[in-house]
């Protein structure tokens, strides 16, 4: 059974960088299946797709984020990453990571969730 | 990007009910169309991929429907465990896009 652990700090300044980390187990990030993702889900904008990276390294971003996301791959630590610049409170969310369906665009295992507030 | 709407916002129900919602997309998904199973304070849980394929372990009292841009998802005969909120999402076109979800309350 696939399972993912989100984890990082819960409260990030305003023009700071919010990093995240997810923990992969049961699975492995080296797989040439499956996209690894996040997405983050707040009350004022719902569930929002932020981008994902594929073992080659390759990633692919939400184009209303782009310039301020990265999200890339630790083959040797099983785990993948987020980092969020230049953040403000529109960026408070709850922060989801997320395994594809076998290179699909849907979601099929997905880490408990991390909150994130952005204040100072 | 594809927006994503669903009706109605909420719905009350009874155990037993026969339960339908409803996620319309802004332009045609060609069947990539996901629904997803959330409860408070938990993550979305797939149900229900390709319109209509029960993602597996999922109860077969849940199916799906649809084509183009209108989808439904039923649950034939609402369980207790079933009240939560159900969410679509289109998976054409990237970034994949989610509907605002459906709450299903207890009446």
């Amino acid at each position: 059974q696939v399972q993912l652990q989100e984890s990082g700090p819960g409260l990030v300044k305003p023009s700071q960088t919010l990093s995240l980390t997810c923990s992969v187990s049961g699975g492995s990030v080296s797989s040439s299946s499956h996209y690894w993702t996040w997405i983050r889900q707040s009350a004022g904008r719902g569930l929002e797709w932020i981008g994902r990276v594929f073992v080659s390294g390759s990633t692919t971003y939400n184009p209303s984020l782009e310039s301020r996301v990265t999200i890339s791959l630790d083959t040797s630590k099983n785990q993948f990453s987020l980092r969020l610049t230049s953040v403000t409170a529109a960026d408070s969310a709850v922060y989801y990571c997320v395994r594809d369906r076998e290179g699909r665009a849907d979601f099929d295992y997905w880490g408990q969730g991390t909150p994130v507030t952005v204040s100072s | 990007d594809i927006q994503m709407t669903q009706t109605p916002s909420s719905v009350s129900a009874s155990v037993g009910d026969r339960v339908t919602l409803t996620c319309r997309a802004s332009q045609a998904v060609r069947g990539y169309l996901a629904w997803y199973q959330q409860k408070p304070g938990k993550a979305p849980n797939l149900l229900i991929y390709d319109t209509s394929t029960l993602q597996p372990g999922v109860p077969s009292r849940f199916s799906g429907s649809g084509s183009g841009t209108d989808f439904t998802l039923t649950i034939s005969s609402l369980q207790p465990e079933d009240f939560a909120t159900y969410f679509c999402q289109q998976a054409k076109d990237f970034p994949p896009t989610f509907g605002g979800g459906t709450k299903v309350e207890m009446k």
